[in-house]
């Protein structure tokens, strides 16, 4: 049973549009929640999280809204560039173990 | 630099054969962790290692897998008489402290059972 469920599965934005992708999840007891950026072959890379305490968190041109009541949260990609072109991966965890659930991906591709 | 070291970082073995990777943390992590992902899905959770002490194995760790930490630094993964089912990216991971609190990411390595 896949405890993170993340939508679209694939976008495409033109270059300097705003790319939004959103996840929801079911195990309340989750009280951390990161992104990840994977390019083909490589391994992913934090972008960016937040904890439930907080309703949204900014750096630089991405931004994640948290609903904890919802028990959604999503990611926003201001201005998307040609090099944010790569697959998102939504995840929770406890802060207890961090073990991760994933959600299944997004492929954000921004033409020029 | 994620600060997490694998090897190797592509393998390609035949069905039936024994292989086992490795996990170098660059500097000391006391909880390390590995996933398995598979093309066009997001890293499932395999096992995790709180120093030496391996505290929760998957039910994807089926009994031909066996990761140990001997020393509480570096980790090993071995996979025992593969399948092709077994084709995946083995991904090592550490919680960093501190501020950040979160867990990164090795370039993983790369499994093809043929």
């Amino acid at each position: 049973q896949q405890q993170v469920k993340q939508s679209p599965q694939s976008l495409i934005v033109q270059k300097g549009g705003i790319s939004i992708i959103n996840c929801a999840y079911e195990n309340t007891a989750f009280d951390y929640f990161p992104w990840y950026q994977q390019f083909p072959g490589k391994g992913p890379a934090l972008l960016i999280a937040i904890r439930p305490d907080v309703s949204e968190k900014k750096e630089g041109r991405f931004t994640i809204s948290f609903n904890k009541s919802a028990k959604q949260f999503s990611l926003h990609i201001m201005d998307s560039q040609p090099g944010d072109s790569a697959t998102y991966f939504c995840a929770a965890s406890m802060q207890n173990d961090y073990k991760l659930s994933f959600g299944a991906g997004t492929t954000v591709t921004v033409r020029a | 630099d994620t600060g997490v070291s694998q090897d190797p970082r592509h393998k390609i073995t035949k069905r039936g054969q024994n292989v086992t990777f490795r996990c170098d943390p660059i500097s000391e992590h006391n909880r390390l962790y590995w996933y398995r992902q598979t093309l066009g899905q997001g890293p499932e959770f395999l096992t995790y290692f709180q120093n030496e002490a391996q505290l929760e194995k998957s039910r994807l760790l089926s009994d031909r897998f066996s990761a140990e930490r001997p020393k509480g630094s570096f980790s090993t993964l071995e996979i025992q008489r593969t399948e092709q089912g077994d084709s995946a990216m083995y991904l090592c991971a550490l919680r960093r402290g501190g501020p950040g609190n979160t867990i990164y990411f090795g370039e993983g390595s790369w499994l093809t059972v043929v």
